[in-house]
């Protein structure tokens, strides 16, 4: 089965906090994203990755960077935490068959 | 061109009724079409996915209708149970696969009643 751990469950995180979520993948996939998820608004995109290194922007990548250093991890990182990145977010990871999701970090920002 | 529209956005059954979920989509390259299923708490999961090659996938209780001339994908699920109560949403992409970015619908939050 693959498996998509993500660090947090739950976090929370004051504005401007520099906020660290972390994504690993246990089974070699070249393709690992990263998502949010709110009420109404279905999963946005926010960037993804073909390789270690390599990241490309997603649908809304304001606010946020990633890092890839190993193949396993991919790593979202709030630059400054605000209050509108209030948000469930998801990695996921892929094979040509499918994208396989994490179980997701809840992150409120006060 | 890169939305994929979901309706409805909620849909409350009775237990073995057949509830349907129904995308549209603009963007004639895409050319695979995966639903997933997301109970409250976890990350969506891969439910089923069809590509425009066939009209219809079915895989247990399961079944997406293709129409490529309409542009449009369907989930049904038959003799639907309180068990299948859940947000599932449907999506697109474009050359060939999981691998590349897939275009999300909003999501039908649905409940089987007992």
């Amino acid at each position: 089965d693959v498996k998509v751990t993500q660090s947090s469950r739950y976090l929370v995180k004051r504005t401007g906090e520099k906020v660290f979520l972390e994504c690993v993948q246990d089974m070699d996939h070249e393709n690992m994203f990263w998502y949010r998820q709110d009420p109404g608004l279905g999963l946005r995109l926010i960037y993804f990755s073909y390789d270690v290194k390599m990241k490309e922007k997603g649908d809304i990548p304001e606010g946020y960077s990633v890092s890839r250093e190993k193949k396993e991890r991919f790593s979202l990182i709030l630059e400054s935490a605000s209050t509108n990145q209030t948000s469930m977010y998801l990695c996921a990871s892929s094979t040509r068959w499918g994208q396989y999701f994490g179980p997701g970090t809840r992150l409120t920002v006060t | 061109q890169q939305q994929v529209k979901q309706s409805p956005q909620s849909l409350i059954v009775q237990k073995g009724g057949i509830p349907i979920i129904n995308c549209a989509y603009e963007n004639t390259a895409f050319d695979y079409f995966p639903w997933y299923q997301q109970f409250p708490g976890k990350g969506p999961a891969l439910l089923i996915a069809i590509r425009p090659d066939v009209s219809e996938k079915k895989e247990g209780r399961f079944t997406i209708s293709f129409n490529k001339s309409a542009k449009q994908f369907s989930l049904h699920i038959m003799d639907s149970q309180p068990g299948d109560s859940a947000t599932y949403f449907c999506a697109a992409s474009r050359r060939g696969g999981g691998s590349e970015k897939l275009v999300f619908g909003k999501g039908t939050k649905l409940t089987v009643n007992p």
